[in-house]
């Protein structure tokens, strides 16, 4: 079975503009989360979807949000890029949205903010 | 959730068992220990999850103190591989999904 899948790996932007990632989940999972990571801040949670509705946010200004498509696939778009922005963004998948399922990483995109 | 504390750093000789130790005083009831690691340039991998037993599986071992308010992961013969860090994280399986990660602990494997 497949991972999860982001795209892109790599993506450069300039202040000021806005971005969209993608994330695709193990096929048959239906939960997608996602998480930026930092060196200063660390793993922190961003949002979480569940057919495709979403669940649950973290502590995040308005300019990040995401969506779910009716296939499980997910997109996150950052809006008004700023310097800070840059970092790690990872998307996770889970079977369902019981908090003992496990879940799965993708490997990320690197967003860099110039 | 409540909050776990772990050593920043530990090395370790390859070949040799790793005890990777977690604190976490203000455990609940409904709290479950999860245990992930994330390799160089990875996203983040399950490792293995109690509530209050010892459990294995082919990765590793966990055993939980008898009052559930530390917990240790056990690598039984820790390779180049293992070298990540690892996150000990509580998650309340009546509360929201999103896993909680603390700062970790980065195992460096020693050959």
């Amino acid at each position: 079975k497949a991972g999860v899948t982001q795209t892109p790996r790599y993506l450069i932007k300039t202040r000021g503009q806005q971005v969209t990632l993608s994330c695709s989940p193990i096929s048959g999972h239906r939960s997608v989360s996602w998480y930026q990571q930092t060196p200063g801040q660390g793993l922190q949670f961003l949002f979480e979807y569940f057919s495709e509705t979403q669940r649950n946010k973290g502590n995040f200004p308005g300019r990040f949000s995401g969506r779910q498509f009716s296939n499980s696939r997910s997109e996150m778009n950052v809006s008004t890029l700023e310097l800070g922005d840059s970092a790690l963004y990872l998307c996770a998948s889970s079977t369902t949205i019981s908090r003992t399922d496990t879940q799965y990483f993708g490997p990320g995109t690197r967003l860099t903010v110039l | 959730d409540a909050k776990t504390t772990q050593p920043n750093s530990m090395e370790s000789n390859e070949e040799e068992p790793v005890h990777l130790p977690c604190n976490h005083s203000t455990i609940s009831g409904t709290d479950y220990i999860h245990w992930y690691r994330q390799l160089p340039s990875q996203g983040p991998e399950y490792v293995i999850h109690g509530l209050t037993s010892n459990v294995n599986n082919r990765m590793a071992s966990l055993a939980i103190a008898e009052d559930r308010k530390s917990s240790t992961l056990i690598l039984h013969r820790a390779t180049l591989r293992d070298a990540a860090v690892y996150y000990c994280i509580l998650r309340d399986y009546t509360g929201a999904n999103n896993l909680f990660f603390g700062t970790g602990t980065r195992l460096t494997v020693i050959p």
